[in-house]
């Protein structure tokens, strides 16, 4: 069964600094991953998404995230974080069982200290 | 403009109270999906439909009712036997067999 863990409940940076967000998967077999961005009281935004096509791949905002499939990992980072970064931060991993469902992680809160 | 709507953006409800929840999409996606949301927690499905007038059950669908009647639209009804229903409620639709999924603006329901 196809499962994610998000590592950190809650994440702190300074404005300006990289901002790090971990995810590890755990799926049979090369699952598509997605991370999707929650500001408060919103819908969820999708920040990018990985397919196998590139391990490396660029989402919006300035978001990056790179597949390592030798550590099962997902992380998402930025390379300055800026105010409007601050929400909730979804990874999220296809459910192989069921071609439209998806599985989602806990979630990881992002402040940015000003 | 092409999107998810979701209505009302807040709900309350007394105790016991059937409440629908409305979803509309107009980008003509086959699926559409319910989750909902609590605090410090992920998305947890509810009901999801591949096709208009079909449905199945999601992880958590004990006290939740559905229709899709119309490929636009997806309504979730809460019922008086969903033990706690305030939470945050989130839409969402894709194409059908895609893992890519798009979500409302969702809606908060308070059960007072």
């Amino acid at each position: 069964a196809q499962s994610v863990t998000q590592l950190d409940s809650h994440v702190s940076v300074s404005e300006g600094t990289p901002v790090l967000l971990r995810c590890n998967y755990s799926s049979s077999y090369s699952p598509s991953l997605f991370w999707y961005v929650q500001h408060p009281n919103k819908g969820l935004q999708l920040l990018l998404k990985y397919t196998s096509a590139a391990t490396l791949v660029k989402g919006i905002n300035g978001f990056e995230a790179e597949f390592k499939k030798s550590e099962t990992s997902f992380h998402l980072t930025k390379p300055s974080a800026h105010m409007s970064d601050a929400a909730e931060y979804f990874c999220v991993v296809s459910d192989l069982t069921s071609a439209s469902k998806i599985i989602f992680g806990s979630g990881t809160r992002l402040s940015i200290r000003p | 403009d092409g999107g998810i709507t979701q209505s009302p953006k807040y709900l309350f409800r007394k105790e016991g109270q059937n409440v629908t929840l409305s979803c509309e999409q107009n980008l003509n996606h086959d699926a559409m999906y319910w989750y909902r949301q609590d605090p410090g927690q992920g998305l947890r499905l509810i009901y999801y439909s591949q096709i208009v007038n079909d449905f199945q059950k999601g992880d958590i669908a004990e006290g939740y009712s559905v229709s899709r009647e119309k490929k636009e639209s997806f309504p979730l009804t809460v019922t008086s036997a969903q033990k706690n229903p305030t939470a945050f409620y989130l839409c969402a639709s894709s194409f059908q067999g895609a893992d890519t999924q798009y979500f409302g603006p969702g809606t908060r329901l308070t059960v007072l």
